[in-house]
């Protein structure tokens, strides 16, 4: 099946810093989305971008579906974006599949 | 518009009771799933159905099943709980737009 790897594993950052998260996978796909999930375990959808850029406030996403990786920019960070961001995605009807995540500490 | 709701929210069950998780969703979308996630993980998809009456195995159906009886619900069933399906539990429903996930139910088995 599909395989999704993100990067880095752990982000530490002070408030107010920029980062950029990384999710490379290993076929092509149809469907691929950026969740956030808060310190509650809330999954919060934050982008469905399977190609192309896309910016929602401070957030912004790109995906390169030839090159089978999507990036996501956090642009000054702020203790509220703390939590685990994931990369998932599918391609067809098959199942959306899930990367580890990156789990991000943002330091007042 | 509530989107896609489980209940319950929080469960402690004793090794080998028998339970039933409840999804609900109100866009009308086909596609349902569960999934379960563990410290450190990300998400597992237990089960999925791709319409009213349909079920099929995910990644980790062992111990687990499944009935989508109505288009709106997805059920998820524990017959003999064991520890090791202490776990948090997500269900979610797929549209032209993506995944919708639910709040999660936090299960312990004790």
């Amino acid at each position: 099946g599909i395989q999704v790897e993100q990067s880095p594993p752990d982000l530490i950052l002070q408030e107010g810093a920029n980062s950029t998260l990384r999710c490379n996978f290993s076929d092509s796909v149809n469907n691929l989305q950026w969740f956030h999930q808060n310190p509650w375990g809330q999954l919060i959808n934050l982008f469905y971008i399977p190609s192309g850029t896309k910016q929602n406030g401070r957030l912004s996403a790109t995906t390169v579906a030839t090159e089978r990786y999507s990036l996501l920019y956090i642009s000054s960070s702020q203790t509220t974006d703390s939590g685990v961001y994931f990369c998932a995605l599918n391609s067809g009807n098959t199942p959306l599949v899930f990367g580890k995540g990156t789990r991000l500490s943002v330091i007042a | 518009n509530a989107g896609v709701t489980q209940t319950p929210k929080f469960r402690v069950l004793k090794t080998g009771q028998s339970m039933t998780l409840l999804c609900a969703q109100d866009m009308n979308h086909e596609y349902m799933y569960w999934y379960r996630q563990d410290p450190g993980m990300g998400l597992r998809l237990i089960h999925y159905s791709v319409g009213e009456g349909t079920t099929a195995k995910g990644e980790v159906p062992d111990g687990y099943n499944v009935s989508r009886l109505k288009k709106q619900n997805f059920l998820l069933g524990l017959e003999s709980a064991a520890p090791s399906q202490t776990s948090v539990y997500f269900c979610a429903s797929r549209g032209g737009r993506g995944y919708t996930f639910g709040s999660g139910t936090r299960l312990t088995v004790v």
